[in-house]
């Protein structure tokens, strides 16, 4: 079964706006990632926040976590067509100090020219 | 290139054939981790090592798959007569620690 649920499943927007995602989660969890992944390649990890930070940023990416509400939102500013890919986040069980991660059936961004 | 590696990248194989997949880790991680994806589908956990003991099976992993990791370092995922249900993306991570997975590109397979 698959932890976290990302909204919306599919996100089509221009370049130069912005592109907004969350992704849901059942249990506790010691961090969430977000992963980018092109079309029939492997997983390009985003950035990690762990579940006693809100907010985190790089370059382009926002990312904010509230535990209260067991979700969290990736923000791109300023979106190019490079930006086109598959968005899935990714959570860490407390309880597994090993730190396998649980996916989401992620959303699919595209961003035209 | 200092990234996780997988070999090979893509596979095709008949029905009921073995098929062996390799991975090999960024180096100093100590911990890899098997995940299968299909179509349209986040990553699902299989099975992870902790240096070369494997420490968890998702119940996903039935008998005709097997995984090792010899000395701590590559490792490799076999499946025994494959399944037309076996067709998918194998994608392997590893990480130091409870830190950032790196993926490597992942072996697609087709069973045909």
């Amino acid at each position: 079964s698959q932890q976290g649920e990302e909204d919306p499943q599919a996100l089509s927007i221009q370049e130069g706006e912005n592109a907004t995602m969350n992704c849901s989660y059942k249990t506790s969890i010691n961090n969430l990632q977000w992963y980018r992944q092109n079309s029939g390649r492997g997983l390009v990890h985003l950035i990690l926040i762990r579940s006693n930070e809100r907010e985190k940023h790089s370059g382009r990416l926002r990312v904010t976590l509230d535990t209260s509400k067991k979700s969290s939102s990736l923000l791109i500013t300023a979106s190019r067509a490079a930006d086109t890919a598959s968005y899935f986040c990714a959570t860490g069980d407390p309880t597994d100090s090993w730190g396998k991660l649980q996916f989401g059936a992620g959303t699919q961004v595209v961003v035209t020219p | 290139d200092t990234g996780v590696s997988q070999n090979p990248r893509h596979k095709i194989t008949k029905r009921g054939q073995n098929v062996t997949f390799r991975c090999d880790p960024i180096s100093e991680h100590n911990r890899l981790y098997w995940y299968r994806q299909t179509l349209g589908q986040g990553p699902e956990f299989l099975t992870y090592f902790q240096n070369e003991a494997q420490l968890e099976k998702s119940r996903l992993l039935s008998d005709r798959f097997s995984a090792e990791r010899p000395k701590g370092s590559f490792s490799t995922l076999e499946i025994q007569r494959t399944e037309q249900g076996d067709s998918a993306m194998y994608l392997c991570a590893s990480s130091f620690r409870v830190s950032e997975a790196f993926f490597g590109q992942g072996t697609r397979l087709t069973v045909v």
